[in-house]
């Protein structure tokens, strides 16, 4: 066990439709990290935050945005999902926005129908 | 952007042997790290490698920071049934985008009795 949590587990949804998932990171971390994990893209970092400022960007659509709020738990957006939107998004957490040891939680598998 | 190829995409082992696995980067990388990822579950940081030349060992497993500081090595001896999973090698640059983890395709391993 990590120390980061990620709800929901899994999420099933239309294409169209706009989700939220949600991350809660180690007790003591600063910084959260969002990743996509899809079989043909492998782990693709999309988003950082820290202490509830955005610090980087990666390969995150328009579609999708998120946010860090004070007690620093983290959500990830993502509206007018299509099919390709379907995959494993991970949350990771560091101490500090320029930790290079990230720590992944369990995941949210997202499926769009 | 930064590319990272990891080797072999696939292993099929002998419960007992050694493995070897292997990433290369197009550019340079101040820091790599080793990560295992088990179906439906979170990747876990195995190894983390900070300098060229750098050997690191955790209990079976043991990493090496590469001398042109574009590669790195993973080696698991005597492998046992649950190293099976995939393994994953991620890079870290010194600036810009290139201070995110990049992420190899990764090498799933399958450990047979």
């Amino acid at each position: 066990d990590s120390g980061v949590t990620q709800t929901p587990k899994h999420l099933i949804t239309a294409t169209g439709q706009r989700v939220t998932l949600r991350c809660s990171p180690r007790s003591g971390d600063l910084s959260v990290y969002w990743y996509q994990q899809s079989l043909d893209q492998g782990l693709q970092f999309l988003i950082q935050y820290y202490n509830g400022e955005e610090r980087a960007k990666g390969n995150i659509l328009e579609r999708f945005s998120a946010q860090q709020f004070p007690d620093l738990h983290s959500e990830l957006n993502l509206s007018s999902l299509e099919l390709g939107d379907s995959a494993l998004y991970f949350c990771a957490s560091s101490v500090t926005g320029t930790d290079y040891e990230q720590f992944f939680g369990p995941g949210t598998r997202l499926t769009v129908l | 952007g930064q590319q990272l190829n990891q080797s072999p995409q696939s292993m099929f082992i002998q419960e007992g042997e050694d493995v070897s696995m292997n990433c290369t980067s197009s550019s340079i990388f101040n820091t790599w790290l080793w990560y295992k990822q088990d179906p439906g579950e979170g990747p876990v940081l195995l190894i983390a490698l900070y300098k060229a030349g750098e050997l690191t060992s955790n209990g079976r497993l043991t990493a090496q920071f590469g001398i042109t500081r574009k590669d790195s090595f993973l080696n698991i001896s005597a492998s046992i049934p649950s190293d099976v999973g995939i393994y994953f090698c991620a890079g870290r640059g010194s600036s810009g985008s290139a201070r995110q983890l990049t992420f190899g395709s990764g090498t799933q391993l399958t450990v047979l009795p």
